[in-house]
């Protein structure tokens, strides 16, 4: 079946250092992956998508990577600022067109 | 207008009450959806509208009834609902291609007594 997930519920990072979040993926055939950002009380806000056919797409201090030999997808947050605390999700889009979601990483950044 | 709407922000009902959730863009996405999120856990789809029809229904109890009025709207009519459907209903729209980046709404913070 197809399954999306993250390896760490939480990610702990000192204001101002790089932020990692990774996601695994299941299935090799998904052609488009987003990150969305949810923070307490709100609804999930947009980060940034990637095609199967790129490995990396740069947004405003943001990195997605995609991996597809291995099946993995990585948020790249620079500069981390107290405004990044919040769950990130990640998604796929599955065989029917659905968007199936990762479990969620919450990241806390330490002032 | 780059925002879904939705209303109301909170709400409290009991199981045998009758009450909708509203949705509204005005992007021009032509689908739009219904999500219910728990407590620390993704959203899980309920219902996919494409082009004010709808497109799938992920087997969700007759007690959750959606409406398209128009290609702006989206309603969620709920009717004898359980206390375990108390959740964080969001609704989200995207251009036609039904998965895309899906834009979504502040969601409604629903509680049954």
């Amino acid at each position: 079946g197809e399954s999306v997930g993250l390896h760490l519920p939480t990610l702990s990072v000192q204001e101002g250092d790089n932020s990692i979040i990774n996601c695994a993926y299941s299935n090799s055939a998904s052609d488009y992956f987003i990150w969305y950002k949810q923070e307490s009380g709100k609804g999930p806000q947009f980060i940034i998508d990637i095609r199967s056919n790129m490995d990396k797409r740069q947004g405003q201090r943001v990195t997605v990577l995609l991996n597809k030999t291995v099946k993995h997808l990585s948020l790249q947050i620079a500069a981390t600022q107290p405004g990044d605390s919040a769950v990130y999700f990640c998604a796929e889009k599955g065989n029917t067109g659905k968007l199936i979601f990762g479990q969620g990483t919450t990241l806390q950044v330490k002032p | 207008d780059t925002e879904v709407t939705q209303t109301p922000k909170h709400l409290v009902m009991g199981m045998t009450n009758k009450k909708s959730l509203k949705c509204e863009q005005h992007m021009g996405h032509r689908a739009m959806y219904w999500y219910k999120q728990k407590a620390k856990k993704p959203p899980e789809l309920m219902f996919v509208y494409s082009y004010e029809k709808l497109s799938i229904n992920e087997s969700v109890p007759s007690r959750f009834s959606p409406e398209c009025p128009n290609s702006s709207l989206l309603n969620l009519h709920l009717h004898a609902l359980q206390p375990e459907d108390s959740a964080l209903y969001l609704c989200a729209s995207s251009r036609p291609v039904v998965g895309l980046k899906q834009f979504f709404g502040p969601g409604t913070r629903l509680t049954v007594l």
